[in-house]
Formats: C-alpha cells, structure tokens, sequence
C-alpha cells in the first residue's frame, strides 16, 4: 500500500530559525514521484517542488531545501532563515510513476507557525 | 493568466437544497479533479476526470456528483447536502492523465449546510 507520513502536526520556531519538516513515504513503486504543497492560511494550494524516484539530488530553492533519501524513503523540507510569510500548513504527496495512475497520495500535512 | 476558478468561495444553505460548484480551466488541462479538505483528514479525493466524458469517483464520493462535457468545466454538484458535507472544497487540473505531474488548485469553496 502506498502511504505518506508527516508525523509533525504543528511546528513552531521563532523567525529566523532553521525548520525541517519531514515527510516519510511507503511505496512498492519503483518509479514514483514526491510533491510538497503550501497551503497559507489564505487557503489557497500552492506547489513547491515535485521530484522523481531516480533523482536524489537535493534541491535548493532560496531558502527552501528539500533532501531526498531513497534509503530511508524520505523527503523532508527545510525552511532556512525562517520568515513569517512562511507560517502555512505544508503537504507531502506521492504518486505513482507509469501507467493509467490517476490521483495523489497525500499527508495529513504539518501546520508551521513561524512567529516574530 | 494560467489559473483554476471556482464559485462561489463561500456559501452557506441548508440541508436538501440542491447545489452546483463550479470549477474552470484554462491550462487546457486534461485532469481535473475535487477534493475536500477538513481538519484532521487531509485532502481527500471526492471524484476526478480523465478527460471530457471520462469521470471516476475518488475516496468519498458518496453524496456528490460530476460532469465533464467540456474540457474546460468540472463541476461540482451536491444534490441533497447534509451538514457532513460543510467542508473546504478544491478543484484541481493537471496536464496529462498520468500524476506526475504538478497539480494547479482553485481558490477553494467553503461550504457550510445547515
């Protein structure tokens, strides 16, 4: 079965700080993909990133990083130097990579509360 | 601009009365879906399409219904809304039928039945 976890529900840091959000998934896919959402607390979804199984480069974007390790089946996100703008709930997603796949597998998501 | 659109944002009926959400793109996408989201559960799929004529239910499809005739449109209709349904609602469109790729969402429609 295929499940991701964000076992973070809330987080809060103080700006400036350093902040991880880890996503944690179960596949038995050997081609799949991993997506981050931020949703603000205006509501709208917004994608961040999306990242295949055969790249496990990170990826850094400004002062957002993610580090994906197959090893672990993780997929965690950091926030560096963290901002108030970045206070949102945060969603990881896995989907499958070939054939007639139609939705998201989706956590739960991590409420990040990042205050002045 | 490449957007999703819904309406209305926020509405508030009663139990019974029959509503339409409506949902539109113009990416030209071939995959739509609905999702709603409330607290403690995530997003969870309520139905999605393939293409025009092609729809599917997702996870919690009971109490809803979808049309597709025309790529662009795919809405959302509660045909006896019950308060279990007062819910955040989402729309979303992907290019492609497979899921790789990224999905752009509408606003949301907060929904609340009475």
């Amino acid at each position: 079965a295929q499940k991701v976890t964000q076992a973070q529900t809330e987080i809060s840091v103080v700006e400036k700080e350093d902040v991880t959000l880890d996503c944690v998934y179960e596949t038995r896919d050997t081609t799949y993909y991993l997506f981050w959402y931020k949703q603000p607390p205006s509501g709208e979804l917004v994608f961040l990133i999306r990242r295949n199984s055969f790249d496990e480069q990170n990826e850094i974007s400004g002062r957002y990083s993610w580090n994906f390790q197959k090893s672990t089946s993780s997929f965690n996100f950091t926030i560096t130097a963290s901002q108030v703008v970045d206070s949102a709930v945060y969603f990881c997603a896995l989907s499958r990579g070939a054939g007639n796949n139609r939705k998201l597998i989706w956590g739960l998501g991590t409420s990040l509360a990042v205050n002045p | 601009e490449a957007q999703v659109t819904q309406n209305p944002r926020y509405l508030i009926t009663v139990t019974g009365k029959k509503l339409t959400v409506t949902c539109s793109q113009n990416m030209n996408h071939e995959y739509m879906s609905w999702y709603r989201q409330d607290p403690g559960l995530g997003l969870r799929q309520i139905y999605y399409s393939m293409n025009v004529e092609v729809t599917d239910k997702g996870d919690v499809p009971e109490g809803y219904k979808v049309s597709r005739k025309e790529k662009r449109n795919f809405p959302l209709i509660l045909e006896s809304p019950s308060p279990n349904q007062t819910s955040l609602y989402f729309c979303a469109s992907r290019a492609g039928q497979g899921a790789i790729n990224e999905q752009f969402f509408g606003p949301g429609t907060r929904l609340t039945v009475l």
